[in-house]
């Protein structure tokens, strides 16, 4: 199982959105609605941002959006603001219980 | 409210086994979810390592499956993980999760310890 593929960087202004993608194949994010996202800020553990696609956890502000076509999801970060300047790592379900993260991305907000 | 928190030693020499022990409070870890551990490396990604079910059923990544053995002491309300044979590969900061919010819970990681930095060195 492979790490899932994301682009190693995005930036946008306050107040604008940014779009992270999460590339896989069938065996995993195609697969399965079971995509999830986190944000890590430095020296801090993960958190969850959105679970099963496009569903966020008590606390989340909507601000934050998951999506998946095909092979790819995505997450969506509307009105950027400077907290949101963080790693951002998707995560997918890969069949045969097994679990797989992506390669994640660091958002700059400008 | 529930919480986690890892503890082990922070040096491991080469060819020696890791352990590492995740204390949970605010929930019961023989009562529901999945309990995990990942990992990431300096500067890297994180990688999913091993789930734990509160049956006991135990799901692996393939890549490290033949090195990891995991226990829990529910009296203690605390799951431990052990990878055997550590390279300097294996230096880590390893964080424990519980696994609880998707459907069968085992998809996401909901909650998270702080993370404990392993470092593999002679």
């Amino acid at each position: 199982q492979s790490a899932l593929t994301q682009p190693p960087s995005a930036s946008g202004s306050p107040g604008q959105s940014v779009t992270i993608s999460c590339t896989g194949t069938s065996r995993d994010v195609g697969g399965y609605n079971y995509v999830s996202w986190y944000q890590q800020h430095p020296g801090k553990a993960p958190k969850l941002m959105i679970y099963e696609v496009n569903k966020r956890p008590s606390g989340v502000p909507d601000r934050f959006s998951g999506s998946k076509s095909g092979n790819t999801a995505s997450l969506t970060v509307s009105g950027l603001q400077a907290e949101d300047e963080a790693d951002y790592y998707c995560n997918s379900y890969a069949g045969s219980n097994i679990l797989v993260f992506g390669t994640g991305t660091k958002v700059t907000v400008l | 409210q529930v919480q986690l928190q890892e503890s082990g030693p922070g040096l491991v020499k080469p060819s020696e086994t890791l352990s590492l022990t995740c204390a949970v409070s605010g929930h019961s870890i023989s009562s529901a979810y999945y309990w995990g551990w990942i990992r990431q490396s300096p500067g890297k990604g994180l990688e999913w390592i091993v789930s734990v079910y509160y049956t006991g059923s135990t799901y692996y990544n393939p890549s490290l499956k033949r090195r990891i053995t995991t226990s829990r002491d529910t009296s203690k309300n605390q799951f431990s993980l052990n990878l055997s044979s550590v390279t300097a590969a294996d230096t880590a900061i390893y964080y424990c999760a519980r696994q609880g919010l998707s459907y069968q819970y085992f998809y996401d990681f909901d909650v998270w310890g702080q993370g404990a930095l392993v470092t593999v060195s002679s």
